[in-house]
């Protein structure tokens, strides 16, 4: 157990659905990082937030969205959603980034009918 | 843009040397990360170097980092049948503000031949 949690581990959906994923860091970690993982694009970082703040915009679609909350689990909602949106999406917590790496969840597959 | 490159594949003997390769185009990488990805679990951080510095040992990894060709190496010592799995390079540039997502390689299969 990395300390990441992720939920749900599985998701099945409808095209034109929209879903929320969730993480909660690992205990003492501001940081919280979304990352897509797909067969073809491989691990895409989406976005990044340090205690409440969005800090870092990746390969995010517009369709997809996320927060961070005062507790410091994060939400990721993915609208409007596409066959192509099937993916593992990954959330990483961080304390203080670069310096002690980053932990990441399970995961949670997307997969998107 | 930052780029991040792997080979795919790598297939070596159970008890020899793994040699996984990366290459990066920023020269403005400041850590380099080795992660690893067993068959339906995240990525574990295997270990990372900062970029003054040219190698790091631990345990049966090393790293090799030649910054001049923007080149990554890691060798795993002794490969074992529990080293089968996807080996991901991936590079951070620290932009200011806190702002340091991470940059991955499109993964190498390493596979383990008995």
């Amino acid at each position: 157990d990395s300390g990441v949690t992720q939920t749900p581990k599985h998701l099945i959906t409808a095209t034109g659905q929209r879903v929320t994923l969730r993480c909660s860091p690992r205990s003492g970690d501001l940081s919280v990082y979304w990352y897509q993982q797909s067969l073809d694009q491989g691990l895409q970082f989406l976005i990044q937030y340090y205690n409440g703040e969005e800090r870092a915009k990746g390969n995010i679609l517009e369709r997809f969205s996320a927060q961070q909350f005062p507790d410091l689990h994060s939400e990721l909602n993915l609208s409007s959603l596409e066959l192509g949106d099937s993916a593992l999406y990954f959330c990483a917590s961080s304390l203080t980034g670069q310096l002690d790496g980053y932990t990441f969840g399970s995961g949670t597959r997307l997969t998107v009918v | 843009g930052e780029d991040v490159e792997q080979s795919l594949f790598l297939s070596v003997r159970e008890g020899d040397s793994s040699v996984i390769n990366c290459t990066y185009t920023d020269s403005s990488s400041t850590y380099l990360y080795w992660y690893k990805q067993e068959p339906g679990a995240g990525l574990q951080l295997l270990t990372y170097i900062f970029s003054n510095m040219d190698m790091k040992q631990d345990q049966r990894l090393t790293v090799l980092l030649n910054k001049k060709d923007k080149h990554l190496s890691l060798r795993i010592a002794d490969t074992q049948t529990g080293d089968s799995a996807i080996y991901f390079c991936a590079e951070s540039e620290y932009s200011g503000g806190g702002a340091d997502g991470l940059t991955f390689g499109k993964g190498t299969h390493l596979i383990i031949q008995p």
